[in-house]
Formats: structure tokens, C-alpha cells, sequence
């Protein structure tokens, strides 16, 4: 079983809609949860970071965690062409862990 | 300036030869990380630094050598490059607790 697994995509979405993406984990020690953008060819950017179950929002973006089910999500809404990335899961056990990536989804934006 | 900078940016190299990725940084960090990055694999790590004197194996460590010459800079070596170690390679850095940033990173082709 994989670390943290994420659907590969791509995910479509057409302009001025919700895009959901799902990333689950296996380990129920982890503490901190992260997403990254990566442009294709660039490095990966962080956008959000959760660290306690519930919602936390930041412009377009949502993040929601729910520990009990080992699941983190991010909704990104008013989608624009320019979220059209892939986009990564992060997750880390404790600040002397080492962060554990999953493969990421890749999300288009359609005009 | 960025705050993390790899060179060489892209570099093609055959089999047997030995390479150097180097990554230095200005923010300050004492963490250290390389990753490596293959279509549909997400990042894998492959070496981590938490101090000068503290380096440690990650995921795929094999044929891999990594060097903390100062907190500011991380190399990393290939000792004799093979093809399937043609990839995207970065260089992370963070502080205890924080999350991970990037540098640019060293496209890798091993003909």
C-alpha cells in the first residue's frame, strides 16, 4: 500500500467550475498535510497547508481534512485555465519526518 | 535571487560517467532534501539532511551519494550515471515544523 495515493487524472473541468481532488494516507500517525501545484516542467509550489480536521480556506482554494478517514481534499473553485496543473499530496508524521508525496492529479481547465 | 538554486539546469550525460547536482540556498534552512521525479511516480526521496553532520538515506538512495559541504549547499552524485536514472531532480529546503521549498530543478538525461 502506498504512502498517500491520489487519482492520477487527468481531471476536466470546465471554466468557472469546482475541480475536487482526493488524496488519501495510510499512516494515522501523520500530522500535517500539504498541497503543491506543479506546472509542467516547473518545481512544486506550495498553496495550502492543514494541520486539524475541518475546512481551512485561502482564496479560490479549500483544503478539508478528516483524520478518522485518512483523507485530505482540495476543492479549487471558479476554476481558470491558469489552475491547469498537477497537483500534489503531501503529508508528514511529526516535524522530524520526512514529507511523503503522492503521484499527483493532473487537472485541466477547459475554456 | 532565488532562494534555491540548482545547477547545472538540465545536463546530458552518458553511461559510467560520474555527476554532480549541486543545490545551494539563501533562506536560511537547515534542511535539506533531493528528490527525484519520474512520469506517474510523484517525487521520490532519494537523500535528506537535517543538519551539517546529520544525512540520511531515503527511498532510493542506491547509486546514489549526497555531500552537506556547508548548511547553504547539497550535492548530489551519480557515480556512474545509468540510463535509468534520467529524470528531474530537485532540491528542497525547510525549517523544523515547516513545509518544503523547491528549487528550480536538473533535467537529467543518461544516454
Amino acid at each position: 500500500q502506498k504512502e498517500v495515493e491520489q487519482n492520477s487524472g487527468p481531471l476536466s473541468v470546465p471554466e468557472g467550475a469546482i475541480a475536487s481532488l482526493n488524496c488519501t494516507y495510510s499512516d494515522r500517525g501523520s500530522q500535517s498535510f500539504f498541497w503543491y501545484r506543479q506546472y509542467s516542467g516547473k518545481s512544486p509550489e506550495l498553496i495550502m497547508s492543514i494541520y486539524s480536521n475541518g475546512d481551512k480556506e485561502d482564496g479560490r482554494f479549500t483544503a478539508q481534512l478528516n483524520k478518522a478517514s485518512q483523507y485530505v481534499s482540495l476543492l479549487i473553485r471558479d476554476s481558470q485555465p491558469s489552475d491547469s496543473a498537477t497537483y500534489l499530496c503531501a503529508v508528514r508524521k511529526g516535524n522530524d519526518y520526512k514529507l511523503s508525496f503522492g503521484a499527483g492529479t493532473t487537472v485541466t481547465v477547459r475554456a | 535571487d532565488a532562494d534555491v538554486t540548482q545547477t547545472p539546469r538540465n545536463r546530458i550525460t552518458k553511461t559510467g560517467k560520474r555527476i554532480m547536482l549541486e543545490c545551494s540556498q539563501t533562506k536560511g534552512h537547515d534542511r535539506m532534501y533531493w528528490y527525484r521525479q519520474d512520469p506517474g511516480l510523484g517525487l521520490r526521496l532519494i537523500y535528506y539532511s537535517f543538519d551539517v553532520k546529520d544525512i540520511n538515506k531515503g527511498e532510493i538512495s542506491d547509486g546514489y551519494s549526497v555531500s552537506r559541504q556547508a548548511q547553504a549547499k547539497f550535492s548530489l552524485s551519480l557515480e556512474s550515471a545509468i540510463p535509468n536514472q534520467t529524470a528531474l531532480y530537485f532540491c528542497a529546503t525547510s525549517r523544523r515544523g515547516d513545509t518544503q521549498y523547491f528549487g528550480p530543478g536538473t533535467r537529467l538525461t543518461v544516454l
